[in-house]
């Protein structure tokens, strides 16, 4: 079973504006990663937040992460049409820390 | 340059037929992994391996089968047994010996049982 669940499953935007993309999870992990596929391609890594970090940036990336909430969430900001891809969280789980699991993932448009 | 490789890109299969999907990575990365991603879905995880010689089932094995004889190479079968393997799938790469570290993928194969 999939670990991670992604919301929404598909946002669209317009170029400048932001995109919010949240990741829930079920069991305790290690750490939480968010990934970028472009279409029929590998994934791409983008950020790694520890399970005792709240908040990390890289770029126009702002990734948070609730513990309490088994929560997740990636924020890009003045987004840009080149960003358009699927998005997904992977979470490094507890138990057996080198199994990665992915999520559902949140198709991006972004419209110029 | 260093990476990790899948091979073919393409890959078409009568029904019945096995067939195997090459990865090879020059990463020097202990754990190596095997996905399947269907058509607007997330990644499932089939197998995967933290060493050489071991390897363990991910959430959907059925039908499928791996080995680890080398530390760059984790091929994945599709036997006959898999009812349903047109799909694309994507193999990855972590090191071993730290926890919070990256995965990276190759850029898949996609399987196409004709």
């Amino acid at each position: 079973s999939q670990q991670g669940e992604e919301d929404p499953q598909a946002l669209s935007i317009q170029e400048g504006e932001n995109a919010t993309m949240n990741c829930s999870y079920k069991t305790s992990i290690n750490n939480l990663q968010w990934y970028r596929q472009n279409s029929g391609r590998g994934l791409v890594h983008l950020i790694l937040i520890r399970s005792n970090e709240r908040e990390k940036h890289s770029g126009r990336l702002r990734v948070t992460l609730d513990t309490s909430k088994k929560s997740s969430s990636l924020l890009i900001t003045a987004s840009r049409a080149a960003d358009t891809a699927s998005y997904f969280c992977a979470t490094a789980l507890n138990t057996g820390f080198q199994k990665l699991v992915f999520g559902t993932g949140t198709r991006l448009l972004v419209s110029p | 340059d260093g990476g990790i490789t899948q091979s073919p890109k393409y890959l078409f299969r009568k029904e019945g037929q096995n067939v195997t999907l090459s990865c090879e990575q020059n990463l020097n990365h202990d754990a190596m992994y095997w996905y399947r991603q269907d058509p607007g879905q997330g990644l499932r995880l089939i197998y995967y391996s933290q060493i050489v010689n071991d390897f363990q089932k991910g959430d959907i094995a059925e039908g499928y089968s791996v080995s680890r004889e080398k530390k760059e190479s984790f091929p994945l079968t599709v036997t006959s047994a898999q009812k349903n393997p047109t799909a694309f799938y994507l193999c990855a790469s972590r090191p071993q010996v730290a926890v919070n570290t990256e995965a990276f993928f190759g850029q898949g194969t996609r399987l196409t049982v004709v």
